[in-house]
């Protein structure tokens, strides 16, 4: 079954850390990029970070830049979210995604989320 | 960042139609960037249901559209069904320096 599965969320206290993984099955994971989308309690989704098939480039969204790293490992096919120095507003439901290339790509298919709650 | 703007909600009754916008406001338009449509049932992760602005992918039903012209783009749902009732989010690059890709503000489908 094509799949990804997220794990490793929680409730931290704010400035702590916390790593997120996600295991993919089903799919030639090398040859996507992947990407992680988060969605606050009660909000809208807001995309994190993406990371090449190879992971020589990386990509964040602004107010994660230096905070978050995204990592991944082909041979596990999995996907990786470091998060240091964790703030109240990182709160969210994060959500592992595949990207599929056309023109501009998009997210095909999504795993079931991982919870972190940031305490302050 | 650029903002992609929907309409906070809509509702129609069983059978109808509605329709959801989806509008750029970067100054800087992006007309070309391609706009995709997501469908995120209560509780759920969400699911891929138009790709390149007119796209369906494989086991979505011809009730869901799409189209895009300039810097709008819109999702129609026609033949309003009740397990059409969740959260609609657009999503398209983002043009500015601070994001790679943007979500729209997300819409809520009511069946009466």
């Amino acid at each position: 079954e094509v799949q990804l599965v997220e794990s490793g969320g929680g409730l931290v206290q704010s400035g702590e850390s916390l790593r997120l993984s996600c295991a993919a099955s089903g799919f030639t994971f090398r040859i996507y990029w992947m990407s992680w989308v988060r969605q606050a309690p009660g909000k809208g989704l807001e995309w994190v970070a993406n990371i090449k098939q190879d992971g020589s480039e990386k990509y964040y969204v602004d107010s994660v830049k230096g905070r978050f790293t995204i990592s991944r490992d082909n041979a596990k096919n999995s996907l990786y979210l470091l998060m240091n120095s964790l703030r109240a507003e990182d709160t969210a439901v994060y959500y592992c995604a595949r990207e599929y290339s056309s023109s501009w790509r998009y997210f095909d298919l999504w795993g079931r989320g991982t919870l972190v709650t940031v305490s302050s | 960042q650029s903002v992609l703007t929907q309409p906070p909600s809509v509702s129609g009754a069983p059978g109808q139609k509605v329709t959801i916008s989806c509008t750029r406001s970067s100054s800087n338009l992006g007309s070309h960037y391609d706009v995709h449509w997501y469908q995120q049932l209560p509780g759920t992760a969400p699911k891929l249901l138009i790709y390149d602005n007119n796209n369906r992918p494989s086991g979505v039903p011809d009730r869901f559209s799409g189209s895009k012209s300039g810097t709008s783009a819109s999702l129609a749902i026609t033949g309003l069904q009740a397990e059409d009732e969740a959260d609609y989010y657009c999503q398209s690059y983002d043009n500015s320096l601070s994001s790679l890709y943007v979500f729209g503000t997300g819409t809520t489908v009511t069946v009466l």
